[in-house]
């Protein structure tokens, strides 16, 4: 069946613009979390939505950063006056919600700010 | 100081070793203990996952969990050239609703044909 997908794979932008990334979960899975990767710093945990519970934001670096989830599903990752400091890749993954169910990870989107 | 270390190599061996790789950590709540495997440009994807202290065997790995030295390995046996990825250790705590991953740096693996 059909992963997490997420759009676009690469996004290059200048600094002070607003950029979106999207993910798509798996579906039927009512877990979604975003993470970021950087050179240096490994895999960093940002928000977690799970079901209709309020998301929890404790990994969000600044107030530029929000993260939505429509509907249950469809998540938007918005960074606002995107930083040079933000270039990573952000990583979606998705799971069925509960203690020991598996995280499954998307391809990532590539953010580069020039 | 990071609540997960992990040295990030490179480590590079010649296929058919037996690689080793670990990662310790300083919060006693985590309880779940996970290895990542990542190809280049792909997503993390679940090797293994443990929750008890002890070893956990599927076909050439080996994970192994000791809660009382807060430390976890993760051990290729015969390792082939496709085994040539970043390993990534990942926990996360026993406490009622805490679900996100807390990574380790990861470990960049190369096995030599």
């Amino acid at each position: 069946g059909a992963g997490v997908s997420q759009s676009p794979s690469n996004k290059v932008t200048e600094k002070g613009k607003d950029v979106e990334l999207r993910c798509d979960p798996i579906s039927g899975h009512t877990a979604l979390y975003w993470y970021r990767q950087s050179l240096g710093q490994g895999l960093e945990f940002l928000i977690y939505f799970q079901g209709n519970s309020a998301p929890d934001k404790s990994g969000l670096p600044s107030d530029r950063f929000s993260a939505e989830r429509t509907g249950g599903s469809v998540s938007t990752l918005t960074i606002q006056r995107t930083q040079q400091e933000d270039s990573a890749v952000y990583l979606c993954a998705s799971s069925l919600g509960g203690q020991d169910n598996e995280q499954f990870f998307g391809p990532g989107t590539r953010l580069t700010v020039l | 100081q990071k609540e997960v270390e992990q040295d990030p190599g490179p480590l590079s061996v010649p296929e058919g070793a037996i690689v080793s790789l670990n990662c310790t950590y300083s919060n006693s709540a985590f309880q779940y203990f996970m290895w990542y495997r990542q190809y280049s440009r792909k997503g993390p994807e679940l090797l293994m996952y443990t929750y008890s202290s002890g070893n956990k065997e599927d076909g050439r790995f080996t994970a192994q969990v000791d809660k009382s030295s807060k430390y976890i390995s993760l051990f290729i046996r015969d390792s082939q050239p496709s085994d040539s990825a970043t390993y990534l250790c990942a926990m996360r705590s026993i406490i009622q609703g805490a679900q996100k991953l807390v990574f380790g740096q990861g470990t960049r693996l190369t096995i030599n044909p």
